[in-house]
């Protein structure tokens, strides 16, 4: 059973500063990795998304990396401004082959880490 | 470009009640997801459709079920509400595995 653990829980950083947010998975496995980003009361916003095959993807002030040898994935943050301040979710997808072999997946989460950037 | 579109927003539903959640897809994406999301456990996977056939299942009460049109919209119903199904539902699609999910706003349903 796929287990995603994010590090920290919560993080509160002065506005300028660059900033890692830690994801761990146990089962290697993996189709992909996908950060998302949620704000209170609302839903999901991908952020980035990593194929297996892939040891990294940038998007902006965006950076995250991916290691399945050692379970790990890592989002950078460059130079945060308040307006980064949200819950950032890691989710793994795992393959799940039904019986006529076709590959389905699902995500499995982390719990978050809570992010404020404060001015 | 229209993203995931769910409706309700907002629904107040009576413990014991049943509830219907609709969920539009982006267009293209022929595979929807549903999840649950509560303070104390998280988001967990309640079930995948694709091509109007459930893929796969989470580990949620057979009271949790759904259905996929040949649209590829879905809907999820909740029958027999408890007090604890209180949660933001929100769906995702993608168009087929390997590519990311996309997610919608949710549904905040209560039950009281």
């Amino acid at each position: 059973k796929q287990e995603v653990t994010q590090i920290p829980a919560a993080l509160s950083v002065p506005e300028g500063e660059n900033l890692v947010l830690n994801c761990s998975f146990t089962d290697s496995a993996i189709y992909n990795l996908q950060w998302f980003r949620q704000d209170p009361g609302k839903g999901l916003t991908s952020l980035l998304l990593i194929q297996s095959s892939q040891r990294e993807q940038t998007s902006g002030r965006l950076n995250a990396s991916l290691d399945k040898s050692s379970g790990r994935s890592t989002l950078y943050i460059a130079a945060s401004q308040p307006g980064d301040s949200a819950t950032y979710l890691c989710a793994a997808t795992r393959p799940a082959a039904n019986a006529g072999g076709t590959s389905y997946g699902k995500l499995t989460f982390g719990q978050g880490t809570i992010l404020t950037v404060h001015p | 470009k229209a993203g995931v579109t769910q409706t309700p927003r907002y629904l107040i539903k009576t413990r014991g009640q049943q509830v219907t959640l609709s969920c539009s897809p982006i267009s293209g994406h022929r595979s929807v997801s549903w999840y649950q999301q509560t303070p104390g456990q998280g988001l967990q996977f309640l079930f995948e459709y694709f091509s109007e056939t459930q893929r796969n299942k989470g580990n949620f009460p057979g009271r949790f079920s759904g259905r996929q049109f040949s649209n590829s919209r879905s809907e999820m119903n909740v029958s027999t509400l408890e007090l604890g199904d209180s949660a933001l539902y929100l769906c995702a699609s993608r168009r087929v595995l390997g590519y990311g999910y996309t997610f919608g706003s949710g549904t905040r349903l209560t039950v009281v």
